[in-house]
């Protein structure tokens, strides 16, 4: 079965530090999101993009965060200066023309921000 | 007040007990997904609805529109089930997921 795949799993990174997480979204498909997950608490939107642009993000995807294609098959996650509260893990999911249908989740990245 | 919420919370069950979850939504939804999350933290879709009902296995899924009501149904449940399942409702270009239900099978 198609997967998504992103990498790291894990990572930890210094306050104030830029890290990049990265997320190789199933080859048909075409719209992107990322999510993330503080721990203990509910799964959250963070932003989609379709067309290589982003089409909605949430309140959370400040200016610290951005999303790129960079290579038109990797999806990347950028958050510029990590603070304490960026510890959560982040999901990348996609799915392809069908709207809602055949929504695929990886298997996330944990980030810890010391 | 969240625009996806779950009942219950947590919930244990007997082996082979038949389980109920339910998710109650209060915006403009095209869709709604059951997931699993295990400990490990991945998020598997069970299941994905815009109206009536779908059969998994052991799973049952159903959804009301009209009520904004979904169920999730777990038959003869097993230790292997024991996950947190969450509701999420598709809302423009997002998913909005309830809080989750923390399901815990004994032997």
């Amino acid at each position: 079965e198609p997967e998504v795949t992103q990498t790291p799993s894990h990572q930890v990174t210094q306050m104030g530090q830029e890290v990049i997480l990265r997320c190789v979204p199933i080859s048909n498909h075409l719209y992107f999101y990322w999510y993330r997950q503080i721990l203990g608490q509910k799964v959250e939107f963070l932003v989609s993009f379709y067309n290589n642009e982003i089409s909605e993000k949430s309140e959370i995807f400040d200016d610290q965060f951005s999303v790129e294609r960079p290579d038109g098959s990797n999806f990347t996650l950028k958050i510029r200066s990590t603070k304490l509260e960026d510890s959560a893990m982040y999901f990348c999911a996609t799915h392809g023309t069908g709207g809602a249908y055949g929504y695929t989740f990886g298997s996330g990245t944990r980030l810890t921000v010391v | 007040k969240n625009e996806v919420e779950q009942s219950p919370q947590n919930l244990t069950a007997q082996e082979g007990e038949f389980i109920t979850i339910n998710c109650s939504y209060s915006v403009g939804i095209s869709a709604l997904h059951w997931l699993q999350q295990h400990p490990g933290g991945g998020i598997v879709s069970l299941f994905m609805l815009s109206s009536g009902k779908k059969k998994h296995g052991r799973l049952i899924a159903t959804i009301n529109i009209q009520e904004k009501h979904s169920s999730l149904h777990i038959t003869a449940s097993h230790p292997r089930d024991s996950a947190v399942y969450i509701c999420a409702v598709y809302n423009t270009d997002k998913l909005i997921f309830g809080t989750g239900t923390r399901l815990q099978v004994f032997p």
